[in-house]
């Protein structure tokens, strides 16, 4: 089966500008997860669903950043106004609960460059 | 000081080489840790998954927890350039929480 998908893989915004990043993860995987990387680093929890419940949003940098996973499949990040601090590649992980396994899938991440 | 601590390298091996990779910790509530391989421009993938304390080989990876110590090791026998990436650790408290990763230590195996 089909993994975790992400798109846009690129997007370059200009500063000021609001976007939104999708994120398809493992069909029937309850959890998903968000992380940001920035060059060089390792990733940095942003946001993590359980279904439909965004049960922690502690890694948020700020209100400017918004998650949603409405239907309890599909989740959107989106980045309201843009900074350059904001540029990373922004990487979604779903899990399934069930397994006992608590190993998280990634995706092929969005690479975000706010110019 | 973050939570996990790990040398980003580079390192650079000749091949057949064995490496040896690790990281620190900080968080006694830590219990699963994990080993992922980053490609560039890709998405991280699990190589070894270990729970608490102990050592788990999978072909020519093994890796060891010393939770006494709060350090980690995974080494990589025989190594091949197929295996030039970026290794980062990765752990948590607990099934579906977050994962708190290292910076990733950065190899390269050369033919």
């Amino acid at each position: 089966g089909a993994g975790v998908s992400q798109s846009p893989r690129y997007k370059v915004a200009k500063r000021g500008q609001d976007v939104a990043l999708r994120c398809d993860p493992i069909s029937g995987h309850v959890s998903l997860f968000w992380y940001q990387q920035a060059l060089g680093q390792g990733p940095e929890f942003l946001t993590y669903f359980q279904n439909e419940a965004q049960l922690d949003k502690s890694g948020l940098p700020s209100d400017r950043f918004f998650a949603e996973r409405p239907e309890g499949s599909v989740s959107t990040l989106k980045i309201q106004r843009t900074q350059q601090e904001d540029s990373a590649v922004y990487l979604c992980a779903s899990s399934s609960s069930g397994s006992g396994i608590n190993e998280q899938f990634f995706g092929p991440g969005t690479r975000l460059t706010v110019l | 000081q973050k939570e996990v601590e790990q040398d980003p390298g580079p390192l650079s091996v000749p091949e057949g080489a064995i490496v040896s990779l690790n990281c620190t910790y900080s968080n006694s509530a830590f219990q699963y840790f994990m080993w992922y391989r980053q490609y560039s421009r890709k998405g991280p993938e699990l190589l070894m998954y270990t729970y608490s304390s102990g050592n788990k080989e999978d072909g020519r990876f093994t890796a060891q927890v010393d939770k006494s110590s709060k350090y980690i090791s995974l080494f990589i026998r025989d190594s091949q350039p197929s295996d030039s990436a970026t290794y980062l650790c990765a752990m948590n408290a607990g099934n579906n929480r977050k994962l708190i990763w290292g910076l990733g230590t950065s190899l390269a195996v050369n033919p």
